[in-house]
């Protein structure tokens, strides 16, 4: 079965630390989607790509920076890793905008210390 | 710019009680609305899809409907049972947007 795999589930690091997190999908999706979850704030967009070499800021998009060089992975950097980007961090991809539905993975909890 | 509102922000039922579920959204220019169920710790499930030009979707036991002119989508769950404990979001994908996220309705069902 297809499925949207992230890496590591749980990390542990220390302010100003790179930190990045891996997504990789095998649904063959064009669109691939990066959130971050908050108790109060909900879900959150922080980058998102709608195919090979194309990425876009979503809304809370600093401090983090993505690229896109297959149609499977698109992995999440911290650059200077700060206690506000302590939270949970969701990838999901959907086949073509407008028409898909959006698959999510288990997360990664990311605690910045 | 979208946003996406859910009622109530709690429920707790008994089992087997009919439940219904609110979604509300300010701009009714959507492609399509989904709904999806969390479980604490884990990732999103979607649970169902609509597309602007449909009416109501039904997956089982769930029936979810999009009445676009009002910004409005409910969630009906029948004959609940305590394993559909969970929150249940709901989000909006909008022209020239993305998906945009309701906070969730976190869902009790008591045995």
């Amino acid at each position: 079965d297809a499925e949207i795999t992230q890496s590591p589930r749980h990390k542990i690091t220390e302010t100003g630390r790179q930190v990045t997190l891996a997504c990789h999908q095998t649904w063959n999706h064009n669109n691939m989607f990066w959130y971050r979850q908050d108790l109060g704030h909900g879900l959150r967009l922080i980058h998102y790509s709608y195919g090979v070499q194309d990425t876009n800021k979503g809304e809370v998009s600093d401090g983090y920076s993505v690229s896109r060089s297959n149609t499977e992975d698109l992995p999440l950097t911290l650059e200077s890793a700060a206690s506000s980007q302590t939270s949970v961090y969701f990838c999901a991809s959907s086949e073509k905008k407008g028409t898909g539905e959006l698959f999510f993975g288990e997360g990664s909890r990311l605690t910045v210390l | 710019k979208q946003e996406v509102t859910q009622i109530p922000a709690a429920l707790s039922v008994p089992e087997g009680e009919n439940l219904v579920l609110n979604c509300s959204f300010t701009d009714s220019a959507i492609y399509n609305l989904q709904w999806f169920r969390q479980d604490p710790g884990k990732g999103l499930t979607s649970l169902l899809l609509i597309q602007s030009s449909q009416r109501e979707q039904t997956s089982g036991r769930l029936n979810a409907s999009l009445d676009k002119s009002s910004g409005r989508s409910t969630l009906y769950i029948a004959a609940s049972q305590p394993g559909d404990s969970a929150t249940y979001l709901c989000a909006a994908d909008n022209y020239g947007q993305n998906f945009v996220f309701g906070p969730g309705t976190r869902l009790s069902v008591l045995p």
